[in-house]
């Protein structure tokens, strides 16, 4: 079976400082991996995706993750955070290319 | 740039009643799904389709709701006698051939059921 957990419903950074938001997966595959951002009223953009080439994965806007396959996990950073980061986040996984599943959420604050 | 769009961007409806949501999906692509999100919960995930017939489906997907691509450009999801609890936010979403393709969302339909 396959589920995300993001550990975090919410996380608050200051302006200008390291941004860690955490995802933890489960697959019985060789799962694909995304980061989507959910801007107020907005649809979800893609951030950023694994699909089993480098393990350190750079997106848009700054935001990196890094493929851990041994403590399952796929956590999104960026090194400093910016006002207009803040949005929700999804880490969502996909084992055969076409279901695929979210986690419930991160909602990123930054304070300025 | 190409992107999924969906009409109509919030929808208010009488229970009981029918309702459509509309797609229009990346022209290219051949995997069509539609999710939904309810106010302050996770996106769940209704429907996929492939090859003009319905791939996967959830247990939310009960006999109330269908999809159809009626023209090669549309998708459409349907309700066919809508309760308080489908008022929620609908996605539709499109992938393109491959197996790591990711997928492109919509803006979303707001329904709201009253």
């Amino acid at each position: 079976a396959q589920s995300v957990t993001q550990l975090d419903s919410h996380v608050s950074v200051s302006e200008g400082t390291p941004v860690l938001l955490r995802c933890n997966y489960s697959s019985s595959y060789s799962p694909s991996l995304f980061w989507y951002v959910q801007h107020p009223n907005k649809g979800l953009q893609l951030l950023l995706k694994y699909t089993s080439a480098a393990t350190l994965v750079k997106g848009i806007n700054g935001f990196e993750a890094e493929f851990k396959k041994s403590e399952t996990s796929f956590h999104l950073t960026k090194p400093s955070a910016h006002m207009s980061d803040a949005a929700e986040y999804f880490c969502v996984v996909s084992d055969r290319g076409n279901q695929f599943y979210f986690g419930t959420g991160t909602s990123l604050t930054v304070i300025p | 740039e190409p992107e999924v769009t969906q009409t109509p961007s919030h929808q208010v409806t009488q229970m009981g009643q029918e309702v459509i949501l509309r797609c229009v999906p990346i022209s290219n692509h051949l995997y069509f799904y539609w999710y939904r999100q309810i106010l302050g919960q996770k996106v769940e995930f209704l429907v996929s389709f492939y090859n003009n017939e319905i791939s996967e489906k959830s247990e939310i997907f009960d006999d109330q709701f269908s999809v159809e691509r009626p023209d090669g450009s549309n998708f459409t999801l349907k309700i066919r006698s809508t309760k308080l609890e489908d008022s929620a936010m609908y996605f539709c979403a499109s992938k393109g051939g491959g197996l790591y393709n990711e997928q492109f969302f919509g803006p979303g339909t707001r329904l709201t059921v009253l």
